[in-house]
């Protein structure tokens, strides 16, 4: 099974601040991980897949990079709507999910 | 716009049979490139990918759940549906329907499925 580990758990930040997120695969995962935010009472949206490509209609302030076993998504300016739960996962074999990294406003 | 719509009973005895059924709109579920998934978000232990049936049929399980899980089709009804046998309280979760030709691209809105007497 791969096993999928984001770090932090938790994260408090501001408005305006650059975030990253990181998400590292107990084996080879290649490029085949995806990104999603979660905000409470809704499902999960697609933000990125193959590491670093953006779905149509994200905002660039997200981007993604990694490969192999190490992963991170980075918010480069936080905006309010940003304050929500992410999560990584891969696709690689199967699909497992990270147990997600929440932002919360310092 | 693909979109999808879970539906379903909310509440299921234990040992029972918990059955959804997920409807798409905006393409045709025997569309070429697609995989219809069932997906689960426990408070505690996050989201689990149940399973998945491609556009011809084939199905694919979560090696943890394939003895309890049974997907199937209805083209006729643009349909998917998804039946786990013999649940437990630990089988209560919010279940999704969700659509991909890479990843998760599309997902329902969620459905609460309680297990309880």
């Amino acid at each position: 099974d791969i096993q999928m580990t984001q770090s932090p758990s938790t994260l408090s930040a501001s408005v305006g601040d650059r975030v990253t997120i990181t998400c590292r695969a107990n084996q080879s995962i290649h490029i085949w991980l995806a990104w999603y935010q979660q905000r409470p009472g809704r499902a999960p949206k697609l933000l990125i897949y193959q590491a670093s490509y953006l779905e149509i209609g994200v905002p660039s302030r997200f981007s993604g990079s990694g490969s192999g076993t190490e992963f991170t998504l980075t918010i480069s300016s936080l905006q309010p709507d940003d304050f929500a739960t992410y999560y990584c996962q891969q696709y690689s074999s199967y699909y497992t999910f990270g147990q997600g990294t929440k932002l919360e406003i310092k | 716009q693909v979109q999808l719509q879970e539906s379903g009973p909310g509440l299921v005895k234990p040992s029972q049979t918990l059955s959804l059924t997920c409807t798409v709109s905006g393409d045709s579920i025997s569309s070429s490139g697609y995989y219809w998934s069932w997906i689960r978000q426990h408070p505690e232990m996050g989201l689990q990918w149940i399973g998945y049936i491609d556009y011809s049929g084939s199905t694919y399980y979560n090696p943890s759940l394939k003895s309890r899980v049974t997907m199937s089709l209805d083209t006729s009804k643009n349909q998917f549906s998804l039946e786990l046998s013999s649940v437990t309280a630990a089988d209560t979760a919010v279940y999704y329907c969700a659509g991909s030709g890479t990843t998760f691209e599309y997902w329902g809105q969620g459905t609460l499925v309680t297990v309880s007497s």
